[in-house]
């Protein structure tokens, strides 16, 4: 059974980086798109970004100038980091997966709580 | 860019009843593109439905999805207890690639 583990900081200063590891156990890693997606409390979901091992890294506009998501096949471990966190980044960010060919995510992480506060 | 509304945001029914839930795009998409998800509070939302109208794996049949174009609709037969949540329409577009969520619909006990 696939299970995605996730962890990083939980509290940060605003203009500091945002960093989250997400790790995959008992699966593929490969064939799959792995995601990060957020929620602000109360609100929605936003995607992130997504990768796939050796290949396209893709980013939600929005974002892109202060993401980076990187993945790691040998590890069956992927990364985010945002930098220039401000208040609004606050949010339970989730890593997921996708199979190619399959535009939904059905794997979902636990969730990781990242407060920016001064 | 695609944008996603659901209706109602909020939906007030009893246990038994029927569920209807909208999701209606601001252009045409992909079918196969369109899922739906549930989420509990405190939990990772959950998928019920992909390509429009597939149901996930260990979704039970009471939960079915339909639509094409820019409408589409996710029914709940007969309502369980477990079934009042936060239900989320999630489509991709390709051009650039980018996953977009509906705003999200309450679906609450009356």
């Amino acid at each position: 059974q696939v299970q995605l583990q996730q962890w990083g900081a939980g509290l940060l200063k605003p203009s500091e980086t945002l960093s989250l590891t997400c790790a995959v156990y008992g699966g593929s890693f490969s064939g799959y798109y792995w995601s990060w997606i957020r929620q602000p409390p109360g609100k929605g979901l936003e995607w992130i970004g997504e990768g796939i091992p050796r290949g396209s890294i893709n980013y939600n506009p929005s974002l892109k100038s202060r993401v980076t998501i990187s993945v790691d096949a040998s590890m069956n471990q992927f990364s985010l980091k945002l930098n220039s966190v401000t208040a609004a980044d606050t949010a339970v960010y989730y890593c997921a997966r996708h199979k190619t060919g399959v535009t939904a995510f059905d794997i979902w992480g636990q969730g990781a709580m990242v407060t920016v506060s001064s | 860019e695609i944008v996603l509304t659901q209706s109602p945001g909020t939906l007030s029914l009893s246990p038994g009843e029927r569920a209807t839930l909208s999701c209606r795009a601001s252009q045409s998409v992909s079918s196969s593109s369109l899922a739906w998800y549930q989420q509990k509070p405190g939990q990772a939302p959950r998928l019920l439905i992909y390509g429009a109208s597939n149901r996930a794996t260990g979704i039970p049949d009471r939960f079915s999805g339909s639509g094409s174009g820019t409408d589409f609709t996710l029914t709940i037969s007969r309502l369980e207890p477990e079934d009042f949540a936060v239900y989320y329409c999630l489509q991709y577009g390709s051009s650039p690639p980018k996953y977009t969520f509906g705003q999200g619909t309450k679906l609450e006990i009356k």
